[in-house]
């Protein structure tokens, strides 16, 4: 079955420490997606890309990195820099964009990320 | 102000109700319209998707865009305890930046 896959579920970090979030799908699809939500303030777009080896800052990229090596996989690293890491990440793909074209996402199930 | 408004809730209902769901956009270039469906620690799921202005039916669920308002509605008919979730609208765009910008989502309790 096709499906986009994120892990681990649940991530502890300890002040000062980077740590990657793994995204993969098998979905084909040519762009993905990292999106943080906080209760109360939806989904905030941190990163994007439509193609390998391409991406794009969103609205609350600081303290984030991402990497697109391969078609299948967007890891997402929270540097030490993002001051208030705690929150639940969603990573999602889709079609690339353009024209009158279906490109609604498909999501994983997302990581809860703490900092303890 | 944000770019894409939408009513946190909660809203509940009883079982059998129509529910309506909205929400307002300030940016013009949106032409594409989604509507997303999130159970508890789960990720979002699309329900419904519109480009334009009009309406879409799927079932028990009816979208309506109307962007000389900006605003977008979701219609559930004969709602079920099933359709309690957190309903998130998203809005994306043919030019510039090609990723969809989320409305906040509005929760919604069904009561058997």
């Amino acid at each position: 079955d096709g499906g986009i896959t994120q892990s681990p579920k649940y991530l502890f970090r300890k002040e000062g420490q980077n740590v990657t979030l793994s995204c993969e799908q098998n979905l084909n699809h040519d762009a993905m997606y990292w999106y943080r939500q906080d209760p109360g303030q939806g989904l905030r777009l941190i990163y994007y890309s439509q193609i390998v080896n391409d991406f794009q800052k969103g609205d609350i990229a600081e303290g984030y990195s991402v990497s697109r090596e391969k078609k299948e996989s967007f890891p997402l690293t929270v540097t030490s820099a993002q001051k208030n890491p705690t929150a639940f990440y969603l990573c999602a793909s889709s079609r690339r964009t353009g024209g009158n074209v279906n490109y609604g996402y498909t999501f994983g199930s997302g990581t809860r990320l703490t900092v303890v | 102000q944000k770019e894409v408004e939408q009513d946190p809730g909660p809203l509940s209902v009883p079982e059998g109700a129509i529910v309506s769901l909205n929400c307002t956009y300030s940016n013009s270039a949106f032409q594409y319209f989604m509507w997303y469906r999130q159970y508890s620690r789960k990720g979002p799921e699309l329900l419904m998707y519109t480009y334009s202005s009009g309406n879409k039916e799927d079932g028990r669920f009816t979208a309506q865009v109307d962007k000389s308002s900006k605003y977008i509605s979701l219609f559930i008919r004969d709602s079920q305890p099933s359709d309690s979730a957190t309903y998130l609208c998203a809005m994306g765009m043919d030019t510039g930046r090609r990723a969809l910008t989320f409305g906040s989502g509005t929760r919604l309790q069904v009561q058997p």
